[in-house]
């Protein structure tokens, strides 16, 4: 079984800040971990995943997530914040048990302000 | 790059009519596919994982009679919404992969605003 936690369901953030979004997981085998966003009503478009490799991912837009096992976090940071990364980004796992089958977090809910 | 088209992007329909959303994979073979549905401010909830030529696996408490997926070929899924009624009004979104893929990620489609009146 397999879970993820996303520990703030909306962030506030200044433009050229850097933007923290907290990600938490629990899977019983060794997890895929992925960060998407979702602008309004716009279907998912991925920035990152692990799949065990690098353990610090780099994805698009400047963001990028590090996998700490011994924490079971997979947070998401971006050093400066842009107003067009307002939007929902969804943290997920995926496990080897799972079939393939994603388990998304809550969302959280990034304003960016001038 | 792997794109995935879902259409419509936003349909109104009578109650008690039946909707019908296509999902594509454009540019390569989606041996399976995901359904999602999602409420104003709320996450994805996965409804039903569908597999080319075989029945939908559906979750728990999703009705199969009233959300029926046909997976027909490796590049076309459809969910059809029968007798819809104003609970049913949704954003449904739709994900594919294929084989091999599986847990390198997923591709979604651009979602359906579903509105029953």
């Amino acid at each position: 079984a397999q879970s993820v936690t996303q520990l703030d369901s909306h962030v506030s953030v200044s433009e050229g800040t850097p933007v923290l979004l907290r990600c938490n997981y629990s899977s019983s085998y060794s997890p895929s971990l992925f960060w998407y966003v979702q602008h309004p009503n716009k279907g998912l478009q991925l920035l990152l995943k692990y799949t065990s490799a690098a353990t610090l991912v780099k994805g698009i837009n400047g963001f990028e997530a590090e996998f700490k096992k011994s924490e079971t976090s997979f947070h998401l940071t971006k050093p400066s914040a842009h107003m067009s990364d307002a939007a929902e980004y969804f943290c997920v796992v995926s496990g080897s048990d799972s079939w393939g089958k994603l388990q998304f977090g809550a969302g959280t809910q990034v304003v960016v302000t001038p | 790059g792997a794109v995935v088209s879902q259409h419509p992007s936003r349909v109104i329909c009578k109650s008690g009519t039946s909707v019908k959303i296509e999902c594509r994979s454009l540019d390569f073979q989606a041996t399976t596919m995901f359904w999602y549905r999602q409420f104003p401010k709320q996450s994805l909830m996965l409804m039903a994982t569908s597999n080319e030529g075989s029945k939908a696996t559906y979750e728990q408490g999703v009705e199969k009679d009233k959300f029926l997926i046909n997976h027909a070929s490796l590049t076309l899924s459809t969910l059809t919404v029968t007798s819809a009624h104003p609970e049913d009004s949704s954003f449904y979104i739709c994900s594919a992969s294929s084989a091999g893929q599986i847990n390198y990620g997923y591709t979604f489609g651009s979602g359906t605003r579903l509105t029953v009146v």
